[in-house]
């Protein structure tokens, strides 16, 4: 069973910078893998952030920026809203095939 | 404004089916992968299954947890999207979105819904 690990939680204060990550247990990420990363606020649909690794949706602000680092898939964070505060998740896709989601970093901003 | 909606939810006891409806609009649906995912109470989110193009074969694929059980089909003349799910269980509760994907050199998820609630109750 593949399993994809994001860090549980993280805080970052208002202003800074911060880098989420998403590792796969079958080894390194890679582009074909298509690194999905979605942000979901209490009560609400999860909204789609960037797909195919790096590329934004129309609706994504600038300070969003996905990549690959050190054999995983990365969402950085630059220049911290309040209202970035929320859950993240990425989903990554395997032969087989079938998608798999990580269990979500909770990025709390103080 | 182009969107995908959800319906179809509600309470169903175990062992029982429901379907549930994915109506696309403002979009050339038939264009688009068709996914399901869903969300139990205070869970993360889970990939259910999706099904793809003509272009791709118009061919499904689904979770372990639900193969055999579950079934995605679309009609082209509806922009519709259906998840059939049968012989439900207490763990199939959650939150079921459907996602509407460009598949190719890239893979976007260009329409999400807002979700319908299946509860699997006696």
């Amino acid at each position: 069973q593949t399993v994809v690990t994001q860090e549980p939680s993280l805080t970052v204060s208002p202003g800074g910078t911060v880098t989420l990550t998403c590792g796969s247990s079958t080894g390194a990420v890679t582009s074909g893998t298509f690194p999905n990363w979605f942000q979901q606020k209490p009560g609400q649909a999860p909204r789609p952030l960037i797909h195919s690794t790096s590329n934004r949706y129309s609706w994504t602000p600038a300070r969003f920026s996905g990549s690959l680092l050190g054999g995983k898939a990365a969402l950085t964070l630059s220049g911290v809203q309040p209202e970035d505060e929320a859950e993240y998740y990425c989903l990554l896709y395997y032969g087989g095939p079938h998608w798999v989601f990580g269990g979500g970093t909770k990025l709390t901003v103080l | 404004e182009a969107q995908v909606v959800e319906s179809g939810g509600g309470l169903v006891q175990p062992g029982r089916s429901l379907r549930l409806s994915c109506t696309g609009s403002g979009f050339t649906f038939g264009d688009y992968t068709m996914n399901w995912f869903r969300q139990a109470p205070g869970k993360g989110l889970e990939w259910v299954g999706f099904v793809r193009t003509r272009l791709h074969g118009g061919t499904t694929e689904y979770a372990a947890s639900v193969k055999g059980r579950f079934t995605v089909s679309r009609d082209y003349t509806k922009s519709i999207a259906y998840l059939q799910m049968n012989s439900l269980r207490t763990e199939d509760t959650a939150v079921y979105y459907c996602a509407g994907a460009i598949v190719g050199t890239i893979v976007s998820f260009d329409y999400w819904g807002q979700g319908t609630l299946v509860t699997v109750s006696s």
